[in-house]
């Protein structure tokens, strides 16, 4: 185990859903990331939080939308995604930025 | 635009013997370079990392090499393991700090036992 939760690992939603992913980190970490990982492509950087403020939001669409209630969670919520959305959405915490990166397991997602 | 990419998708290797990947880089500036490897089912977990100071650094069982002259970086891992299956990718900071990786789309490693 990396010390980072994420939940659900696997999801299944409409377009019209409002669904949200969880992630937790237990290493008493400072900063949180989303990254989406899609087939055959790399790994893409969506937002950033240090100390619970964003400090990078990668142009990333407004259906997306991340929360950071405190150092320890992560919240990804979403809504009114396209297929095209369908992708493995990965957490990493780090001791603070620019420090090495701690990944989740991912949450699979999959948008009808 | 600047990126980070691999040359082979795959590799297969016996068991025992050693294996080499490798990372092509094109920004010039990139100053950090690191090795996740992403075992089925798992996010991404770090391996080793390099700094532009540096030609040469070891760990455990695995070592990297970074030529700054042609922009390459590889990763060695000696005596491969079956558990060492995995997608190995390549990063650095070519984003513009050591939190805006860069990553490489993988190259999935296969031991044969």
């Amino acid at each position: 185990e990396t010390g980072v939760t994420q939940t659900p690992r696997h999801l299944v939603m409409g377009m019209t859903n409002k669904k949200s992913l969880k992630c937790e980190q237990h290493l008493g970490h400072n900063a949180m990331y989303w990254y989406k990982q899609s087939a055959k492509k790399p790994l893409e950087l969506m937002f950033v939080y240090s100390l619970e403020e964003r400090v990078e939001n990668n142009s990333v669409p407004s259906r997306f939308s991340p929360e950071c209630p405190n150092s320890s969670h992560l919240f990804l919520h979403l809504h009114t995604l396209q297929p095209e959305d369908s992708a493995l959405y990965l957490c990493a915490s780090s001791p603070d930025l620019n420090e090495k990166l701690f990944f989740g397991s991912g949450t699979q997602l999959s948008v009808l | 635009g600047e990126s980070v990419g691999l040359h082979l998708p795959t590799l297969s290797v016996q068991e025992g013997d050693n294996s080499i990947i490798n990372c092509a880089y094109s920004n010039s500036a990139s100053d950090y370079f690191i090795w996740y490897k992403q075992e089925s089912g798992k996010g991404p977990q770090f391996i080793i990392d390099i700094r532009s100071n540096m030609d040469k650094r070891q760990g455990q069982r695995v070592t990297v090499l970074l030529n700054k002259t042609v922009k390459h970086l590889s990763l060695q891992i000696a005596a491969t393991q079956p558990g060492d299956s995995a997608v190995y990718f390549c990063a650095d900071d070519s984003g513009g700090s050591n939190y805006k990786l860069t990553f490489g789309k993988g190259t999935l490693l296969t031991v044969n036992p």
